[in-house]
């Protein structure tokens, strides 16, 4: 089946600079690749995603690439700011099913 | 806005009782997931329901753990004789299910955190 690493696990950055978590997946056939941000007892919440057919996707200060011949993925997030402190989670998904993959999730933590 | 229900938020029980988890997705959301999320970790699917049917439920440890959709709505994942290493949240997720490109978006509930002791 389908495997997503993540890194980094943790990662700290100064507010207001940019941030980068970068996931790789193993199944050439995965096609759809989201991204969810988790706060602290809370639900993950889709923040952006991407199909196989874009490289690059951006919403404000986030942005998603994909590089399909190397087979892996990656959030930008410019600007940081301390509401941005949460876990985020990619995920890779084949065809229709929608049976997303997880990575085991990176903790950002923006300093102020 | 419409969100996943989940009931209960928090469940302590011991080893070897029984525990249930509930699941009411969004209105209309024909595809409905049971994820379980381990502390430190990214959540992993358990079982995978269209409507009523089960579609996957290939990781779903079948000796002790149940799912149903009966009516094609709400779901119940149960969990019978509780072990220690069940201790986890239980994420509920939807999706409209429908479309040519995939299911859509996963609309995931607030979780069920299970502690056994």
């Amino acid at each position: 089946g389908e495997n997503v690493e993540q890194h980094p696990s943790t990662l700290s950055v100064q507010e207001g600079d940019s941030a980068v978590i970068k996931c790789t997946y193993s199944d050439s056939a995965s096609n759809y690749f989201p991204w969810y941000k988790q706060e602290l007892g809370k639900r993950p919440q889709l923040i952006i995603d991407i199909r196989s057919n874009v490289g690059e996707k951006k919403d404000q200060r986030i942005a998603v690439t994909l590089n399909k011949t190397a087979k892996h993925f990656s959030l930008h997030i410019t600007e940081t700011q301390p509401e941005d402190s949460a876990v985020y989670f990619c995920a890779a998904s084949i065809g229709t099913a929608r049976q997303l993959t997880f990575g085991s999730g990176t903790q950002l933590t923006v300093l102020p | 806005e419409a969100e996943v229900a989940q009931s209960p938020r928090y469940k302590i029980t011991e080893k070897s009782q029984a525990v249930a988890f509930w699941c009411d997705p969004i209105s209309g959301h024909a595809t409905l997931y049971w994820y379980r999320q381990i502390l430190g970790q990214g959540p992993e699917l358990l079982v995978q329901f269209q409507d009523e049917s089960v579609v996957d439920d290939s990781q779903l440890p079948k000796d002790r753990f149940s799912a149903e959709r009966l009516k094609g709505v709400d779901s119940t994942l149960k969990i019978q004789p509780a072990e220690l290493g069940d201790s986890a949240m239980y994420l509920c997720a939807s999706s409209l299910g429908r479309g040519l490109l995939g299911n859509g978006e996963l609309f995931f509930g607030e979780g069920s955190r299970l502690t056994v002791l």
